[in-house]
């Protein structure tokens, strides 16, 4: 079964120092895909990133970052210059593209890293 | 471009009570769609999926029922609520079960 385990619980910075938020993932499969999402004080959750096992080349959007490492089963998450609004919940997520069986191709999510960005 | 929308935004129910969540999604057609819980503190459970009109899959079995009586909307319903049943439901979407999904701005969901 796919697992996702992000062992952060909490973390705090001060505005402008950068911060990552680390996102390790079990699967058994070899074609899958990997999604950050935020999820602000609203409630709402927020699409980051999504990206194919087979593509492991780093990604930058702004000031965010993030590192793909398959040998490791990691998918870290980097904010550079962190800011007031980047205060949020962030969830990584592993979905199996190959078809299990069980009717479902599950979205697993862990279970989340809360961010407190100090102004 | 597509938008999905859940209501109500907030809700208290006394234990014992009926429910009913709406989620409806524009901008697209034969959406999968998606209904999650996020008890208090963090974590994300899948509740139901709907591949089509009429077709619901459970993943935890509950006092809990879903419906897709129309292609774009789906409906959390409960004959009567626990107070475990509290919690953050959210709604989603994608255009397939392979792709990326895309979440409502869920029902805070309160059982007294």
């Amino acid at each position: 079964a796919q697992k996702v385990t992000q062992a952060q619980t909490e973390i705090s910075v001060v505005e402008k120092e950068d911060v990552t938020l680390d996102c390790v993932y079990e699967t058994r499969d070899t074609t899958y895909y990997l999604f950050w999402y935020k999820q602000p004080p609203s409630g709402e959750l927020v699409f980051l990133i999504r990206r194919n096992s087979f593509d492991e080349q780093n990604e930058i959007s702004g000031r965010y970052s993030w590192n793909f490492q398959k040998s490791t089963s990691s998918f870290n998450f980097t904010i550079t210059a962190s800011q007031v609004v980047d205060s949020a919940v962030y969830f990584c997520a592993l979905s199996e593209v190959e078809y299990s069986g069980a009717g479902s191709y599950q979205l697993t999510f862990g279970k989340g890293t809360k961010l407190s960005v100090i102004p | 471009s597509q938008t999905i929308h859940q209501w109500p935004a907030t809700l208290v129910q006394p234990v014992g009570s009926p429910l009913s969540l709406e989620c409806t999604v524009e901008g697209t057609s034969n959406p999968n769609l998606y209904w999650y819980r996020q008890a208090a503190g963090r974590g994300l459970q899948l509740l139901f999926y709907s591949v089509g009109i009429g077709q619901i899959s459970s993943e935890v079995p509950q006092n809990l029922s879903a419906s897709r009586p129309q292609d774009r909307q789906f409906i959390l319903s409960s004959k009567k609520l626990l107070l475990s049943d509290s919690g953050f439901y959210l709604c989603a979407w994608s255009v397939d079960q392979k792709e990326t999904q895309y979440f409502g701005p869920g029902t805070r969901l309160l059982v007294l």
